[in-house]
């Protein structure tokens, strides 16, 4: 069956260090996105790609990088974590433009 | 740039009942809407979309939307709902030109369903 697997599920980080969130699907998808669940907010998105080697900026973007070395891989990166940056993240991945999309499970972040 | 509306942050029923989830949206293209469900500590689940030919689409477990131009909107429906359909329910959109294709969400509906 065709999945999103994101690691970790849960990290707890200090304020300054460096936070990697993965991603990896076996759906064979052109397209990986990654977004933010805050209450109030819904879901923001961060960075996405069309394929390996390539990253765009999404609605939010400061104080996070992205990377794709592969079709199946597309991290999370947050250089100086900041308490702000406490939330859960989703990554998901669809086929191509206006497919829909398949979600991962998420990981929740604690910035302290 | 497309923006979506869902004006009910929490919507409560009984068993059996009926249940409408309202999503408003703006765009001035060609649209993409659908909606998702996030069943508690889960991720979305894709459940339905529109975008052209019939207004009302059909989903999975009994949900249906129907589109309307002249409204804006794209609400969810079901009509007898399952405490199993508690959850939190998306709308989205997306257009049809250049980096309008991404998927931009509502802020969600928690749906609550008493036995």
């Amino acid at each position: 069956e065709a999945a999103v697997t994101q690691s970790p599920r849960n990290k707890v980080a200090v304020t300054g260090g460096k936070v990697t969130l993965s991603c990896n699907q076996t759906n064979n998808h052109n397209n990986m996105y990654w977004y933010r669940q805050d209450t109030g907010h819904g879901l923001r998105l961060i960075h996405y790609s069309y394929g390996a080697g390539s990253t765009e900026k999404g609605d939010i973007p400061d104080g996070y990088k992205a990377s794709r070395p592969s079709q199946e891989n597309f991290s999370l990166i947050l250089e100086l974590a900041t308490p702000s940056q406490t939330s859960v993240y989703f990554c998901a991945s669809g086929a191509f433009k206006n497919s829909d999309y398949t979600f991962g499970s998420g990981t929740r972040l604690l910035v302290i | 740039t497309q923006t979506v509306s869902q004006s009910d942050a929490h919507v409560t029923v009984f068993e059996g009942d009926s249940v409408e989830l309202r999503c408003n949206y703006s765009y001035g293209g060609s649209i993409y809407l659908s909606w998702y469900i996030q069943h508690h500590g889960h991720g979305l689940q894709f459940l339905l979309k529109y975008y052209s030919g019939n207004p009302v689409v059909q989903g999975v477990n009994g949900f249906e939307a129907e589109f309307s131009k002249s409204d804006s909107s794209f609400h969810l429906r079901k009509a007898s709902v399952h405490w199993s359909d508690s959850a939190v329910y998306f709308c989205a959109v997306s257009g049809s030109g250049g980096s309008n294709y991404k998927l931009t969400f509502g802020k969600g509906t928690l749906l609550t369903v008493t036995p």
